[in-house]
């Protein structure tokens, strides 16, 4: 199974600044078969990015994903007052899907 | 609009069954993958189960391998989730969410999640 490992657990930033989240798998991923999804308290995950760096229906362009193989990146170019959630990402290229374990983004 | 409902949380008690449903509208459902997620209190989200859209195919979370069984019913546009020999660590919300992909044998991404639906084992 491929174990996913978000980096960092938190982040504290200012609405304004740029953040990057990282996400590392265990083993190699098709770049077809990786996103990000962004969750609220008390709200269902909302999916942001999938197939690596293709936005999901209605999300800004602020958010952009990166990445391929092992090593993948979430940037949110200027961070605004409801971009801060927890993000998860997550791979489906393997009958077992999984997670990262999240990253908080908080406000500073 | 896609419109996912999950039903049939409640609290059990260690070692006892519970079956989740996840009414689903608003899209094709006998086209699109189906998968089960779930989320302790506090923590992050785990991967429980998926299902091809035709049925064929089911895969599981190694946690609830053997426990657990997600079928669907096409005519129904319905999604089931069967919770056997349940324990404490199941505790959790349970998601129902739409693949993405359609016709797609293995779980795609997420694009559509119900609101959840609360499980808790306790005694």
């Amino acid at each position: 199974e491929i174990v996913l490992t978000q980096s960092p657990g938190t982040l504290s930033l200012s609405p304004g600044e740029r953040a990057t989240l990282f996400c590392r798998a265990s083993q190699s991923v098709g770049s077809s078969f990786f996103g990000w999804y962004q969750q609220k308290p008390g709200q269902a995950p909302r999916l942001l990015i999938y197939g690596t760096a293709s936005r999901a229906a209605g999300i800004p362009d602020r958010f952009r994903g990166s990445g391929s193989g092992t090593d993948f990146t979430l940037t949110i170019s200027r961070l605004e007052p409801e971009d801060f959630a927890v993000y998860y990402c997550q791979q489906y290229g393997s009958s077992h899907l999984a997670f990262g374990q999240g990253t908080k983004l908080e406000i500073k | 609009q896609v419109l996912l409902v999950e039903s049939g949380g409640g609290v059990v008690q260690p070692g006892g069954s519970l079956r989740l449903s996840c009414a689903a509208s608003g899209f094709s459902f006998s086209r699109h993958g189906m998968q089960w997620v779930r989320q302790a209190p506090g923590k992050g989200l785990e991967w429980v189960a998926f299902i091809q859209y035709d049925g064929t195919n089911t895969y599981y979370a190694d946690s609830v391998k053997g426990r657990f069984a997600v079928s669907r019913d096409n005519s129904k546009s319905t999604l089931y989730l069967q919770m056997n020999s349940l324990r404490s660590e199941d505790t959790a919300v349970y998601y129902c969410t739409k693949d993405q992909a359609t016709d797609w044998q293995t779980g795609d991404c997420s694009d559509s999640w119900g609101q959840g639906t609360l499980v808790t084992v306790s005694s």
